[in-house]
């Protein structure tokens, strides 16, 4: 059973270039979550997604940033017009219910430098 | 509104001693608590967690942590430390019935020396 697969693993973009990151869950997960890390920081929530709905958006900033989890397909983390301070490690995961008691599966991270 | 305290950003051992990184944790409500380690340019590996019922939760690679509900703690231990273990530990929390999202820590780096 292959993991929580993020591409590209590493991304450089210019300022005001776009970035889009993708997530495929764990075979079976229908449950996506993405959270961002910054150097030497811990991981912070963006966004819960299940197929075609977006759960929990709380941790998503206002502007340039949107997510999707399509019927097919992977899930989308979209940077628009990035700039400097999106640099940051972008990690997927994945759960298989609803349950706030499982854990969650993660995966290897986009790494974002933008230049 | 809930948080995480690793109050230790890098712990030191020596392979074969005792290792404990700690997490505090504040939340209103029944907490749910996970350890993860972070490996170099690698994503996040779960350890183990705390739902409910036996307060000292066993989970992977010889790791175990005990929840403490009194002290809001949920500290990882580890009888003997192999350099192996050394990464970055991160603790995280979610409230029960408040959505799926994780709280984390601001991790602890461990270095285990032979």
């Amino acid at each position: 059973n292959a993991g929580v697969m993020q591409n590209p693993r590493h991304l450089v973009r210019r300022r005001g270039q776009e970035a889009r990151l993708r997530c495929s869950p764990m075979k079976g997960h229908s449950h996506v979550y993405w959270y961002r890390q910054l150097p030497e920081e811990g991981l912070k929530f963006m966004v819960y997604l299940q197929k075609e709905n977006i759960i929990d958006e709380s941790g998503m900033p206002k502007e340039r940033f949107s997510a999707e989890f399509p019927k097919e397909g992977p899930s989308i983390l979209r940077i628009q017009q990035v700039v400097r301070g999106d640099s940051a490690a972008y990690f997927c995961a994945s759960s298989p219910l609803e349950s706030e008691s499982y854990e969650q599966y993660f995966g290897p991270g986009t790494r974002l430098t933008v230049t | 509104a809930q948080s995480v305290a690793q109050p230790e950003d890098q712990v030191n051992v020596a392979e074969g001693n005792p290792l404990t990184v700690k997490c505090t944790y504040s939340v209103s409500g029944n907490p749910y608590l996970f350890w993860y380690v972070q490996y170099p340019n690698r994503g996040l590996q779960f350890l183990l967690k705390y739902i409910t019922g036996d307060n000292l939760v066993k989970g992977s690679y010889g790791f175990e942590a005990e929840f403490n509900k009194s002290q809001t703690s949920f500290h990882l231990k580890k009888p003997s430390a192999l350099v192996s273990d050394s990464a970055l530990y991160f603790c995280a929390v979610k409230r029960e019935a408040a959505g799926n999202k994780l709280t984390f820590g601001g991790g602890t780096r461990v270095l285990v020396k032979p």
